[in-house]
């Protein structure tokens, strides 16, 4: 069984911290896929990043990072020099590789990110 | 065109009530998924459809009925509904998964049910 955890539940920051939010994964798949999710306050679910796991490269998207390691079963999220706008709940999300026709999620808990002036 | 459009944004109904609400996405997507989110909690997988085709029921109470008229529209219709069904109901879509790539789900911004 699949299974994500984001042991945070919320953080709160000053503008220009950096934060790491912290995503640990389970599944007996060898090939599986991870993403990031943001959910502002008004609801939308934006996708942010795809990772699979046969690609451990770390990647940088302007003052977002991410850092997969397979070794630990994590995938970590970064941000850079925080801003208000940052202010969202985080989703993790696993899902195991097939051709079945759709996908699966299994989303972690979230953590809610808090960025004060 | 990346955008899941969701109708309407906010609906508030009474428990004898019949309403729908409506998904429409013009990425060419073939899978098209319902979810429901309670606050503070991740988004909870209801249906899926596969080219038009339901592939996946969680379960779901038979006071909610899904339907996909056409490759580009999800619709969801209510009756009878309980005031616990209160939640933000979440459309999304994705391109059918293959075995040598995968495609995120793209969701829409959700209607916010509210059951009296």
């Amino acid at each position: 069984a699949q299974k994500v955890t984001q042991a945070q539940t919320e953080i709160s920051v000053v503008e220009k911290e950096d934060v790491t939010l912290d995503c640990v994964y389970e599944t007996r798949d060898t090939t599986y896929y991870l993403f990031w999710y943001k959910q502002p306050p008004s609801g939308e679910l934006v996708f942010l990043i795809r990772r699979n796991s046969f690609d451990e490269q770390n990647e940088i998207s302007g003052r977002y990072s991410w850092n997969f390691q397979k070794s630990t079963s994590s995938f970590n999220f970064t941000i850079t020099a925080s801003q208000v706008v940052d202010s969202a709940v985080y989703f993790c999300a696993l899902s195991e590789g097939d051709n079945s026709g759709y996908s699966t999620l299994t989303f972690g808990k979230g953590t809610m990110l808090l960025v004060s002036p | 065109d990346t955008e899941v459009t969701q109708t309407p944004k906010h609906l508030v109904m009474g428990m004898t009530n019949k309403k729908s609400l409506k998904c429409e996405q013009h990425m060419g997507h073939r899978a098209m998924y319902w979810y429901k989110q309670k606050a503070k909690k991740p988004p909870e997988l209801m249906f899926v459809y596969s080219y038009e085709k339901l592939s996946i029921n969680e379960s779901v109470p038979s006071r909610f009925s899904p339907e996909c008229p056409n490759s580009s529209l999800l619709n969801l219709h209510l009756h009878a509904l309980q005031p616990e069904d209160s939640a933000l109901y979440l459309c999304a879509s994705s391109q059918a998964p293959t075995t040598s790539s995968y495609n995120e789900q793209f969701f829409g911004p959700g209607t916010r049910l509210t059951v009296l």
